[in-house]
């Protein structure tokens, strides 16, 4: 079974710039994750998706970042702009479902650095 | 401010030794996780504990969820170099509304 993809993997950027991460979650997957982990932390939920609708987006600054799932398969994250302290490594994790008991495969993440 | 506190931040221990890091939060959760994180890896689930004093084992390690369900350890032992990584612990308050809130992560170097 192919695991959960991203791309790119590396992103270099201005303040002010855009970028926007590509997420292909494991076939079959309804549950689908945008999480930021910055250099020190642990990951912290951005956006949950449920097929192609949102569940959860109450930690995502919503003046800079949009996501969305057409189709409830793949999915985009976009930030627009960017600022310094965006610099982060952004995971993208998907499962079967939503509930307790359905485990969470994480993606190798896009590491982003804004200057 | 983070909802689960791990410590120590950093264990580095020589090859053979023994490691324990801890979980711990004033909140109660349903069930509590611990993922190993390698660099340039997203993190990859050990074992989810359900039950307030449950234990369970995995090879070399041990992992304990607290009566109270508001703190877990992980006991690594006889530590080898393949268990170098970022270790961390997630929890989830709501059996039904399945979100997690993950601890900073304990790094873990053993040395050959």
């Amino acid at each position: 079974e192919a695991g959960v993809a991203q791309s790119p993997r590396y992103k270099i950027i201005e303040k002010r710039q855009s970028v926007a991460f590509w997420c292909n979650p494991i076939s079959g997957h309804a549950t689908l994750y945008w999480y930021q982990q910055i250099l020190g932390q642990g990951p912290k939920l951005l956006i949950q998706f449920q097929n192609n609708g949102v569940v959860d987006d109450s930690q995502l600054p919503k003046d800079r970042f949009s996501a969305e799932r057409l189709k409830g398969v793949d999915s985009t994250l976009k930030i627009q702009p960017a600022k310094l302290e965006d610099s982060a490594v952004y995971l993208c994790a998907s499962s079967r479902s939503g509930l307790a008991g359905h485990e969470q495969f994480f993606g190798p993440g896009t590491r982003l650095t804004v200057l | 401010t983070q909802l689960l506190e791990q410590s120590p931040q950093f264990l580095s221990i020589q090859e053979g030794e023994n490691l324990t890091v801890y979980c711990n939060s004033s909140s109660v959760f349903s069930s509590l996780q611990w993922y190993r994180q390698e660099p340039g890896e997203g993190p990859v689930l050990l074992v989810t504990v359900v039950t307030g004093g449950e234990v369970k084992k995995l090879k070399r390690l041990t992992f304990q969820f607290g009566d109270a369900r508001k703190d877990s350890s992980l006991h690594i032992t006889a530590a080898q170099p393949g268990d170098t990584g970022l270790y961390l612990c997630a929890g989830d308050k709501k059996p039904n509304d399945y979100k997690l809130s993950f601890g900073a992560g304990t790094t873990v170097t053993v040395r050959a």
